[in-house]
């Protein structure tokens, strides 16, 4: 089957660098995706990933390697405004979204 | 970036009336969309994923009949909630993909509550 699998629940320091992980099962695969979510709103795209390697865009990374089937999404020197739910979902063969559960991401001072 | 809008953002109905809401690409022609349901502190089901000129797929336990979607053009898809229940008060969202370079934007979601 399709699985897509995140922690529930992590929590960091303001200013601290935090890394999410995410392992993906899918049908074929094209690609995986991380999305911010903040409570109440739609989510937000982060990142896309299809080959293998980290990809920066600001304070956030995205990694990728394919033969583990794993993803990890880089929050650096986080701010409170981080403080969201982050979407892992994978693409797979037939373009359909397998998402993932959410990491609920807690910001402390 | 692209932007995705939904109409109406919210709308509260009464049971057994049907709703519809609509999903546009503003700067990007989109041959599939998708359509999410989320309930409160739950992450975003997939519904159905919509092709332009085709029949939307649908996954398992969405009744095709009661959540008509259409995707007549590519710049629109539809969802019509008919004979709305309480039961589907909820978040609905909905996202185009984009090619070339790919990507999936979201719209901002809709709102619906059904007394």
């Amino acid at each position: 089957g399709q699985n897509i699998d995140q922690p529930t629940e992590m929590t960091a320091t303001e200013g601290a660098i935090v890394q999410i992980n995410c392992t993906y099962q899918t049908s074929g695969f094209n690609g995986l995706f991380w999305y911010q979510q903040h409570a109440g709103e739609a989510p937000t795209f982060l990142s896309y990933n299809v080959l293998d390697g980290l990809e920066e865009k600001g304070r956030f990374s995205s990694f990728l390697s394919r033969s583990k089937g794993y993803s990890y999404l880089l929050l650096k020197e986080l701010q409170m405004k981080d403080s969201a739910s982050y979407l892992c979902a994978g693409l797979d063969s037939n373009y359909q979204l397998i998402w993932g559960a959410g990491t609920k991401l807690i910001i402390k001072p | 970036g692209a932007v995705v809008s939904q109409h109406p953002s919210w709308v509260i109905c009464k049971s057994g009336t049907s709703v519809k809401i609509e999903c546009r690409s503003l700067d990007f022609q989109a041959t599939t969309m998708f359509w999410y349901r989320q309930f409160p502190k739950q992450s975003l089901m997939l519904m159905a994923t919509s092709n332009e000129g085709s029949k939307a797929t649908y996954e398992q336990g969405v009744e095709k009949d009661k959540f008509l979607i259409n995707h007549a053009s590519l710049t629109l898809s539809t969802l019509t909630v008919t004979s709305a229940h309480p039961e589907d008060s909820s978040f609905y969202i909905c996202s185009a993909l984009q090619r070339e370079p790919y990507e999936q934007y979201f719209g901002p979601g809709t709102r619906l509550t059904v007394t």
